[in-house]
């Protein structure tokens, strides 16, 4: 089966701090996605990645950055957490060229800034 | 850029009724897919359905079946013997064919099936 795991289910940080949200798949997909999902306003891309070592910005990267090191895992990076960044994030990912386009989502981290 | 509207933020449904989720969406592309995703408590989102714009058919897996219309941009959910489990948020979502395109989503939909 197909898994898209992050490595927190919960987190708690203090504003100013740096944090780092990781996500790896075991699917070997060539595309990894950030999202961060807010109450009425849905699921918003922040960052995306075709390639190793390549980025491309979503709707909303500004405060974040992205690391993508290695096929496998995905990097979202907060370089100085702010409190207007509490919120779900959600990563997935999907096979380039696949026949039937979907993505696979991991089960989120809820970020709390304080 | 494409959007996706979903103008019904709350629904609630008796079990074993059907209930019908409305998604609309913008774009000049005229291939892409169209999804119906599920967000129970859990948090982990499931797939629901999937539609191929260039398919005239209306997609339906099991209880769930889809009312595409590619030219008034509309493209509801409709889920029939509504089940408790079906609780959870639907979020409609688009994503232009080809390679490397991302998945844009709308605001959700909560729906809550009564016992």
């Amino acid at each position: 089966d197909v898994k898209v795991t992050q490595s927190s289910r919960y987190l708690v940080k203090r504003t100013g701090e740096k944090v780092f949200l990781e996500c790896v798949q075991d699917m070997d997909h060539e595309n990894m996605f950030w999202y961060r999902q807010d109450p009425g306003l849905g699921l918003r891309l922040i960052y995306f990645s075709y390639d190793v070592k390549m980025k491309e910005k979503g709707d909303i990267p500004e405060g974040y950055s992205v690391s993508r090191e290695k096929k496998e895992r995905f990097s979202l990076i907060l370089e100085s957490a702010s409190t207007n960044q509490t919120s779900m994030y959600l990563c997935a990912s999907s096979p380039r060229g696949q026949k039937d386009e979907k993505l696979f989502f991991g089960s989120g981290t809820q970020l709390s800034v304080l | 850029a494409q959007t996706v509207t979903q103008s019904q933020p709350e629904m609630s449904v008796q079990e074993a009724e059907t209930v019908t989720l409305s998604c609309t969406y913008d774009t000049s592309e005229n291939n892409y897919y169209l999804f119906w995703y599920k967000q129970p408590p859990s948090r982990q989102m499931i797939l629901v359905i999937r539609q191929e714009a260039y398919k005239q058919q209306n997609a339906t897996e099991n209880r769930f079946s889809v009312n595409f219309q590619k030219a008034a941009k509309s493209f509801s959910l409709k889920i029939s013997d509504s089940q408790l489990g079906d609780t959870a948020m639907y979020f409609c979502a688009f994503m232009k064919h080809g390679n490397n395109n991302d998945m844009r989503f709308g605001a959700g939909t909560r729906l809550t099936v009564k016992p």
